[in-house]
C-alpha cells in the first residue's frame, strides 16, 4: 500500500513569489494535515482538512492557505514568500476518527 | 492552546545504555500522547503512543509512561543500538470537537555511539 506522497521534493523560490505544494493521502484516509518543520522549531501545525473542509488552522498568517479535493488530496499554497518560510513542509493523513498520523517525506522549500 | 515542552534537546549515549526523553504538556484535557522518530532525511514515523487512561505502555525495547497529575510523559529506550539514532518528537492532543490538532515538542536528537 502506498504511503503519503508529496510533491515536489525540493523547491527553490525567491522572496515575494508564490508556491503550491501537493499531498496525496493514504488510500482510505480522509483527513490531511500540514506541518512546517523549520530548523530547531519542531513541527508547527499549519492546517487540518477533512472531507474537503478546513477544520482547524495554526498560528500562521493568511498567506498560508490550502484546500482539499474530492479525492482527499490536498494543496498548500503560500503567497508572498518570505525568507523565514524556508522549511520542510510535511503532510500527514489519518482516518477521520483516528489520532494516528502518517507522514509524507515532505517538500523542502528554500526561499532566497 | 496546548504547549508541549521536550527535554533534553540533545542526548548522547553509549550503545547498550538506556535513554530517557521527557515531555510536559499544558492542557489537562489532552488525552493522546504519541512519539515519533525521524531519521535523518526521512519522514517522522509513529513508534509508540499512549492514551490518558493508561499509565504505561511497552513495546519491546521502548516504553512510554504518563503522569496525568504532573502533566508529563516520558519515552524510555533500553539497550540502545546505533539504529536508534534519530530525532524523537513527543506530541499531545485531545480528540473531540472541531479543533483537533497534534501539538509537537521541539524534538530530541539522540545519538547512540557504538
Amino acid at each position: 500500500e502506498a504511503g503519503v506522497t508529496q510533491s515536489p521534493t525540493h523547491l527553490i523560490k525567491t522572496r515575494g513569489q508564490q508556491v503550491t505544494l501537493r499531498c496525496s493521502p493514504i488510500s482510505g484516509h480522509t483527513s490531511v494535515y500540514w506541518y512546517q518543520q523549520a530548523l530547531g522549531l519542531g513541527l508547527q501545525f499549519l492546517l487540518w482538512y477533512d472531507e474537503g473542509e478546513e477544520r482547524n488552522r495554526g498560528n500562521f498568517p493568511p498567506r498560508f492557505s490550502g484546500r482539499q479535493f474530492p479525492n482527499y488530496s490536498s494543496e498548500l499554497n503560500v503567497n508572498a514568500l518570505e525568507l523565514e518560510d524556508s522549511a520542510l513542509y510535511l503532510c500527514a493523513s489519518s482516518f477521520r476518527t483516528s489520532e494516528k498520523l502518517f507522514f509524507g517525506s515532505g517538500t523542502q522549500l528554500s526561499v532566497l | 492552546g496546548e504547549n508541549v515542552e521536550q527535554h533534553p534537546s540533545t542526548l548522547s549515549v553509549q550503545e547498550g545504555d538506556s535513554a530517557v526523553i521527557k515531555c510536559t504538556y499544558s492542557d489537562s484535557a489532552s488525552n493522546y500522547f504519541p512519539w515519533y522518530k525521524q531519521e535523518l532525511g526521512k519522514r517522522p514515523q509513529l513508534i509508540i503512543d499512549i492514551r490518558s487512561n493508561v499509565g504505561e505502555k511497552k513495546d519491546q525495547r521502548i516504553a512510554v509512561t504518563l503522569n496525568k497529575t504532573a502533566k508529563h510523559f516520558s519515552l524510555h529506550i533500553t539497550e540502545t543500538q546505533p539504529e536508534d539514532s534519530a530525532v524523537y518528537f513527543c506530541a499531545a492532543s485531545k480528540r473531540g470537537g472541531s479543533n483537533y490538532k497534534l501539538t509537537f515538542g521541539k524534538g530530541t536528537l539522540l545519538t547512540v555511539n557504538p
